[in-house]
């Protein structure tokens, strides 16, 4: 089983629709979760931590589920600018250089 | 203002080949990070690199080295080139930092390196 897991997609969504997609990660001991944003040919930028207790950035939620070990990306009223691929990162600290995990990461492509 | 730069951008090189690849972040973190993402889009860290402390990923080959001649600085030399070292190799900082084993906390990444080899 693969450490960090994403449905790569893509997933073709219309303009201010909501989209929400999942990472599941193998490891229990995994302490801090983050989602990053790559758009074709740049480099990952942070998007947002996702804590415990789930956190809301605008148009964007984060939700953790530890019991089940995924954590979930929500995008409401979706804009054409959310087009990218979103990266799911799973961390363990004092786990090295090893400790911090990317996933292959989610296609999306939001259409007019 | 470029938080975290690297140069070149773009590199093809002939197998065999030595090249580096120069990485410089004007954030003052405290650790930073050589990343290779290859062409299947996969993300995989190389090194983490903390007050002088180097944290190597066990499945980096010994071509690659990292080295650092300051704190705002990271460099990758990679020897002996291999058309599998293709790939897009970007370099990190986070501020965190810790005794022993780097906090691996919010990466701030590069532009990238487009590495092609021959």
């Amino acid at each position: 089983r693969k450490e960090v897991e994403q449905d790569p997609g893509p997933f073709n969504v219309p303009e201010g629709a909501t989209v929400a997609f999942n990472c599941t990660y193998s490891n229990s001991a995994s302490q801090s979760f983050f989602w990053y944003r790559q758009d074709c040919r740049k480099e990952p930028k942070l998007l947002m931590s996702v804590y415990s207790s789930g956190n809301e950035d605008g148009r964007f939620t984060a939700q953790l589920n530890r019991a089940s070990q995924y954590i979930s990306l929500l995008i409401r009223d979706s804009k054409l600018s959310d087009s990218a691929t979103y990266l799911c990162v799973v961390n363990v600290v004092g786990g090295g250089a090893d400790g911090l995990t990317f996933g292959k990461g989610t296609h999306l492509i939001i259409q007019p | 203002d470029t938080a975290v730069s690297q140069t070149p951008k773009y590199l093809v090189t002939q197998m065999g080949n030595d090249k580096s690849i120069k990485c410089e972040q004007n954030l003052g973190h405290d650790t930073m990070y050589w990343y290779k993402q290859d062409s299947k889009k996969f993300l995989k860290i190389m090194f983490s690199y903390n007050n002088k402390e180097l944290i190597i990923n066990e499945t980096v080959p010994n071509r690659f080295s990292p080295k650092s001649p300051d704190k705002a600085h990271l460099n990758l030399h990679i020897n002996s080139l291999e058309l599998g070292d293709s790939a897009v190799y970007f370099c990190a900082s986070s501020p965190g930092h810790a005794e022993g084993l780097a906090i691996l906390d919010t990466q701030y990444f590069g532009p990238g390196t487009r590495l092609t080899v021959l």
